[in-house]
């Protein structure tokens, strides 16, 4: 089974609205990490925002904010007031386990973000 | 603000050499990682590195490939014999000792097998 699921392989967003990128994610451990990082044209990966799953609130950072259903196991990114430099390959990721056992992350496929003006 | 950098940006050889990618991780950081993404695939964890050895490696990380931190701010991945089937980005990582879940990443390093 897949351990991060992105179904949306791509999306349209106007200029201004909001926008909502789905990740699903698959683990049995009760100690994991959820990440979401940006990725432009030009290559780079851009951490965006990170939620652990203790956390008892949502995470936000700024225009960012992660949606997480634990029950669900979803962790959804919310931006708002998307702006054109927003067009970019968005990545959702987990850490399984504790920070002692390790600190790979997995990565889902990625949903591309096209914000049209 | 502190980043990650990486050299060279791209790179191009032939199967059956090696080559050496370098990383500068950001200076407070302890923790470091290398990470590669070929076209159009996810990004895939290769190995993680702490302390002047590794601490978790994926498979793919085998005997072709490693690490090393031959100075206080370098950190190197190494294939030793290089294939087809490496050609990827690479992307080092680094995260600090107190806020270890968090991984910076570099812009990544491009590199082509022919």
């Amino acid at each position: 089974a897949q351990k991060i699921t992105q179904t949306q392989p791509g999306m349209f967003v106007q200029e201004k609205e909001a926008v909502t990128l789905d990740c699903t994610y698959d683990t049995s451990d009760p100690s994991y990490g959820l990440f979401w990082y940006k990725q432009p044209s030009s290559g780079e990966m851009i951490f965006l925002i990170y939620q652990g799953s203790y956390d008892q609130q949502n995470a936000t950072e700024g225009r960012y904010s992660l949606n997480f259903q634990k029950a669900r196991k979803s962790a959804n990114l919310v931006i708002s007031a998307s702006q054109l430099g927003d067009s970019a390959m968005y990545f959702c990721a987990m850490r399984e386990g504790n920070l002692a056992a390790g600190n790979k992350l997995t990565f889902g496929g990625g949903t591309r973000v096209l914000v049209k003006p | 603000e502190p980043e990650v950098t990486q050299t060279p940006s791209h790179q191009v050889t032939q199967m059956g050499q090696e080559v050496i990618l370098r990383c500068v991780p950001i200076s407070n950081h302890l923790y470091f990682y290398w990470y590669r993404q070929i076209l159009g695939q996810k990004v895939e964890f290769l190995v993680s590195f702490y302390n002047n050895e590794i601490s978790e490696k994926s498979e793919i990380f085998d005997d072709q490939f490693s690490v090393e931190r031959p100075d206080g701010s370098n950190f190197t991945l190494k294939i030793r014999s290089t294939k087809l089937e490496d050609s990827a980005m690479y992307f080092c990582a680094s995260s600090e000792l107190n806020r270890r879940e968090t991984q910076y990443f570099g812009p990544g390093t491009r590199l082509l097998v022919l």
